[in-house]
């Protein structure tokens, strides 16, 4: 079936530290795959996505990269900020299918 | 442009009472869809409309859930009657293509 596995958290950094939150999902053939982020009272943002296999998703300095090989999604940022504060959560999409398949989420504490 | 409303932002109510959420998607998004967060897990797609069609309504509780979307625009998701576990936050999305996703803030309802 259809379903996104992530790692769990909360995950406690400083600031600036290098963040990495593991995501893997099922190799049912090739999904589109997605990061949101949820922030404190607010409703799931879109961070980044990636359609096909090498592909490599970024916004506001977050990255990741699709890799087929080993079925992984995970997010990276080179220098996290106490903004960065929030819940992410990985999610996949098959074509042909609207909706999206969310992973449990990893929280992220970043303290000054 | 105008985001997903929801409303109420906040609900609670007694088991077995019955409670209403509402969702005014973005104008001309053809597809409106309802997940259920329960807390410390990934959002669970309930009800999936194409206009006023249901597409995929297969995780949706029957018994005691219904949503509908008169005229293709704005949806209702009732409980009746409401249980303990019913307790989560319920999001609304809506999409022109199925890769643009954007989510309402959410009602976070509590069953006592």
């Amino acid at each position: 079936g259809n379903s996104v596995t992530q790692m769990e958290g909360p995950v406690t950094l400083s600031e600036e530290a290098f963040l990495t939150i593991n995501c893997t999902y099922t190799a049912t053939g090739y999904p589109s795959l997605f990061w949101y982020v949820q922030y404190p009272g607010e409703g799931l943002q879109l961070l980044l996505k990636a359609t096909k296999a090498d592909d490599k998703g970024s916004n506001k300095g977050f990255e990741a990269t699709y890799r087929k090989e080993t079925t992984s999604f995970h997010l990276e940022k080179g220098s996290v900020q106490v903004s960065d504060s929030a819940v992410y959560f990985c999610a996949s999409r098959y074509t042909g299918f609207q909706k999206l398949v969310f992973g449990t989420g990893t929280r992220l504490l970043v303290s000054p | 442009e105008a985001g997903v409303a929801q409303s109420p932002r906040y609900k609670i109510i007694e088991k077995r009472q019955s409670v209403a959420f509402w969702c005014n998607p973005i104008s001309g998004h053809a597809t409106l869809y309802w997940y259920q967060q329960i807390l410390g897990q990934g959002p669970k797609l309930l009800i999936q409309f194409q206009n006023n069609g249901v597409v995929d309504d297969s995780q949706l509780p029957k018994d005691r859930f219904s949503a509908e979307r008169l005229k293709g625009v704005d949806s209702t998701l009732k409980i009746q009657p409401a249980k303990l576990e019913d307790s989560a936050v319920y999001l609304c999305a809506s999409s022109l293509e199925s890769e643009s996703y954007t989510f309402g803030s959410g009602t976070r309802l509590t069953v006592v």
